[in-house]
């Protein structure tokens, strides 16, 4: 059974950084591209990362392009997503995707990140 | 990057079909056979309903189903069921090798 455990969230004033976690299993991680996707608080889903599974292709949305930066480490199954300069607009549930192809097929419950001072 | 429209609410009764669409432009919908559609229940994460325009992942019920005719992809839900009553998110490759997801639809069943 796939498993995707996000971590890292919590709340962090205006300009500051915060590093979030997917820890998966249940699969062969190295094999699939991974994504993290956002949602602020009452609003839709929003896409904010994607990284191929060979770690050669890293794409972003516009709004977080050169504050946040999406990595992967295939030797401990782990997924990260580093955010710089934080706004209150980056404020949202982060969830971690497992891409299964152009598409989204497992995700993780999700971590609550606030930015507010 | 702007997000692919959906209407933000449609309604429907017990055992009713509905039609949620989701318009984007040639550089996303339109041009690739890479639209999803997710269940989003209150408090939960979504879940993948319809890959690839109209390909069920297994365990969904074939009620389900997906389509698509230029720029706009449909999702159809038939025999509506209390338990369908959830928000509804369709999402696309684009030309950019980026993703977009539509603003999301909150199905209601009276």
């Amino acid at each position: 059974e796939v498993q995707l455990l996000e971590s890292g969230g919590g709340l962090v004033q205006p300009g500051g950084s915060l590093r979030l976690s997917c820890a998966a299993s249940g699969f062969t991680f190295s094999s699939y591209a991974m994504s993290w996707v956002r949602q602020a608080p009452s609003k839709g889903l929003e896409w904010v990362s994607s990284v191929s599974a060979g770690v050669s292709g890293a794409y972003y949305a516009d709004s977080v392009k050169g504050r946040f930066t999406i990595s992967r480490d295939n030797s401990k199954n782990t997924l990260y997503l580093q955010m710089n300069s934080l706004r209150a607009e980056d404020t949202a549930v982060y969830y971690c995707a497992k891409m299964g192809g152009s598409y989204y097929d497992s995700w993780g419950q999700g971590t609550l990140v606030t930015v507010s001072s | 990057q702007s997000a692919l429209t959906q209407p933000a609410s449609v309604s429907g009764s017990p055992g009713q079909s509905i039609t949620i669409s989701c318009t984007g432009t040639s550089s996303d919908v339109g041009g690739y056979n890479f639209v999803s559609w997710y269940q989003q229940h209150p408090g939960k994460a979504p879940q993948l309903m319809i890959y690839d325009v109209s390909n069920r992942p297994s365990g969904v019920s074939n009620r389900f189903s997906g389509s698509k005719s230029g720029n706009t992809a449909s999702l159809t839900i038939s025999g509506l069921q209390a338990e369908d009553e959830a928000d509804y998110y369709c999402s696309s490759y684009t030309s950019s090798s980026t993703r977009v997801f539509g603003g999301g639809t909150k199905l209601s069943v009276l």
